[in-house]
């Protein structure tokens, strides 16, 4: 079946340096990736679109100057955390959809755990 | 907008007990409703799906039925174990081409021998 592969699983940073997730569709292409930060309470919050050869499309609240979101070509989205602060610390997880129709399910990668100290 | 309503957890159970998590949603049109799970440390999973009213999806001996009448697509299993404990999330997608899914807040599951 289809995998998103995402690199780092860990992270660990020192505040005020950068981090950057790469999340990879492994067999098929996506033109349209999805970032996403889990809090402790589990809720997932969507943080962006990411679309291949095109700006991110941010939810409110999510600062894009904060996180980068680049999708350069149809398998691979990256994800910057710039000036990470501890309140950055979360986890955040990508995911791609197989094909273009809204019952095709996403497909998510294992998840970076970020910690800022 | 679009939402997803999941009963609070954690729900713990003994091992071959009958699990019911309850999801309710409010969208527009037609949305194709999922269950996903996520194991510990890990990422989520699809663990089942229905894109229509009165589907039924089933997966691992776990079931959803999309009710359109009740807004509904709750999660059963009539014996769970061990291995289900996990945290599963009730989820939509949206209406229109690219969007995201939109999720639940998630129920802790705890299954105890």
């Amino acid at each position: 079946g289809a995998v998103v592969s995402q690199h780092p699983s860990r992270v660990i940073c020192k505040s005020g340096t950068s981090v950057k997730i790469e999340c990879r569709s492994l067999d098929f292409q996506a033109t349209t990736m999805f970032w996403y930060r889990q809090f402790p309470k589990k809720s997932l919050m969507l943080m962006a679109t990411s679309n291949e050869g095109s700006k991110a499309t941010y939810e409110q609240g999510v600062e894009k100057d904060k996180f980068l979101i680049n999708h350069a070509s149809l398998t691979l989205s990256t994800l910057t955390v710039t000036s990470a602060h501890p309140e950055d610390s979360s986890f955040y997880i990508c995911s791609a959809r197989v094909g273009g129709h809204l019952d095709s399910p996403l497909h998510f990668g294992n998840g970076t755990r970020l910690t800022v100290t | 907008g679009d939402s997803v309503t999941q009963m609070e957890g954690p729900v713990t159970l003994s091992e071959e007990a009958f699990l019911t998590i309850n999801c309710t949603y409010t969208a527009t049109g037609y949305p194709s409703l999922f269950w996903y799970v996520q194991y510990p440390g890990e990422g989520l999973q699809l663990l089942l799906k229905a894109t229509k009213a009165d589907d039924k999806g089933s997966n691992k001996g776990f079931e959803a039925t999309y009710r359109k009448e009740t807004t509904s697509f709750h999660l059963e299993k009539g014996s769970v174990q061990v291995s289900d404990s996990a945290v599963y999330f009730c989820a939509l997608s949206g209406n229109q081409a690219g969007t995201a899914l939109i999720f639940g807040k998630g129920t802790t599951l705890s299954v105890s021998s």
